[in-house]
């Protein structure tokens, strides 16, 4: 069975400084990756998925199939960044069900 | 931008009884999902529901569960009898390009 592992709970990081937040996965197969993020009181927001290979909000991933990795990184924190964010993984490409880690609290300080 | 829409925000229940989570998916999607979140714990899928029956479901989502979609816009799980380890965020999803997830049911069984 599939599983993404998110090794940090909390992680805190000046303003300006960069940002990266891990994510792992186990799977035998192609899977599609995502990157969720919730802010406070807010729904759960699709951030990035990797086939998009693209930028938004200043945060990119790039999935790394030999690691099995899939981080999140930010070259410059902003204070806007403050949420929880959770990796996703979903079977092949369709309309599988999303698998999520635990997810990491991201705390930028002042 | 339309979004998903979930009723009530936060439901209180006696053990034992008997549960409606609403759900409103967004218009032209057709793919459907609830998954829930115990405090502190993951995200976990529940089922999928597609052309009016389940595509998939998880262990969790045994006989005291079930879903329906009434009529053409809502998207329903039932609970037939609460339990205190059922408390927890329920999420309702819906599918275009990727899943967008609706802003949650809390629910506490007291």
């Amino acid at each position: 069975a599939q599983r993404v592992t998110q090794p940090e709970k909390l992680l805190s990081v000046f303003k300006g400084a960069p940002v990266e937040l891990k994510c792992n996965y186990s799977y035998s197969g192609s899977p599609e990756l995502f990157w969720y993020v919730q802010y406070s009181r807010q729904r759960l927001q699709l951030l990035l998925r990797h086939i998009s290979r693209e930028s938004i909000k200043g945060f990119t991933a790039d999935l790394n199939k030999g690691e099995t990795s899939f981080h999140l990184k930010k070259p410059f924190a902003q204070e806007e960044d403050s949420a929880m964010y959770y990796c996703a993984l979903r079977k092949g490409f369709g309309n599988e069900k999303l698998t999520f880690g635990t997810g990491t609290r991201l705390t930028i300080i002042p | 931008e339309p979004e998903v829409t979930q009723t009530p925000s936060h439901q209180v229940t006696q053990m034992g009884q008997e549960v409606i989570l609403r759900c409103v998916p967004i218009s032209n999607h057709l793919y459907f999902y609830w998954y829930r979140q115990i405090l502190g714990q993951k995200v976990e899928f529940l089922v999928s529901f597609y052309n009016n029956e389940i595509s998939e479901k998880s262990e969790i989502f045994d006989d005291q569960f079930s879903v329906e979609r009434p009529d053409g816009s809502n998207f329903t799980l039932k609970i037939r009898s609460t339990k205190l380890e059922d408390s927890a965020m329920y999420f309702c999803a819906s599918r275009g390009n990727e899943q967008y997830f609706g802003p949650g049911t809390r629910l506490t069984v007291t």
